[in-house]
């Protein structure tokens, strides 16, 4: 079974700070990874997402992760925090199952928060 | 707005009692999952449908079913609920069958057991 881990289950930044979420996986194939970000009384938006056409990937609002096979890592970044990133992030790994279905599996999530 | 519709987006009911939880996928696409969101547990996949057929499952109760209509609006059904069952449940929504494509989440359906 595939999986991932988030370091970090609260990450707190000033605004205007390089923000770093660190995400680790486990897979024995060639992992997909995304990341996912969870406002409040939202559901999942997808930032982002790795299937192996390049390394750096970049998303929306400013993010982008950068996959490092070296390493196991999925890290997520942003150059300078703005208040509105304010959220908790999930990294999360896609795998087939038997029969021919898919599921991603969620790490436990990093809670973002951003201070003036 | 991801263009997956749940409804109710909130729901109150008595342990014992019977709920069911509706989801509208995306135009166009055919995969549809279903996911439980708990303080204890996290993000928990449930069950996955494909074009009216189940194609996969997770962690999802005996007392739990689900289904997918040919119109493509799935149905989970919950039932002889438990204090534990409340939790957040979400539908996603996907084109294929495929680890490559990324799912779309609704907003979710909170779901209060009392």
């Amino acid at each position: 079974a595939q999986s991932v881990t988030q370091l970090g289950s609260h990450v707190s930044v000033s605004e205007g700070a390089l923000v770093l979420l660190r995400c680790n996986y486990s897979s024995s194939v060639p992992p997909y990874l995304f990341w996912y970000v969870q406002y409040p009384n939202q559901g999942l938006q997808l930032l982002l997402k790795y299937t192996s056409a390049a390394t750096l990937v970049k998303g929306i609002n400013g993010f982008e992760a950068e996959f490092k096979k070296s390493e196991t890592s999925f890290h997520l970044t942003k150059p300078s925090a703005h208040m509105s990133d304010a959220a908790e992030y999930f990294c999360a790994v896609s795998e087939i199952l038997t029969g021919g279905g898919n599921k991603l599996t969620f790490g436990t999530g990093t809670q973002l928060k951003v201070e003036l | 707005d991801s263009g997956v519709t749940q409804t109710p987006k909130h729901l109150i009911t008595a342990t014992g009692q019977r709920v069911t939880l509706r989801c509208s996928p995306r135009s166009g696409d055919l995969s549809v999952y279903w996911y439980q969101q708990s303080l204890d547990q996290g993000l928990q996949f449930l069950i996955q449908y494909y074009n009216g057929e189940e194609r996969a499952k997770g962690n999802i109760l005996e007392r739990f079913s689900a289904q997918q209509f040919p119109d493509l609006h799935s149905e989970l059904n919950l039932s002889s609920l438990e204090l534990g069952d409340s939790a957040l449940y979400f539908c996603a929504s996907s084109v294929e069958a495929s680890r490559f494509t990324e799912a779309f989440f609704g907003q979710g359906t909170r779901l209060t057991v009392v």
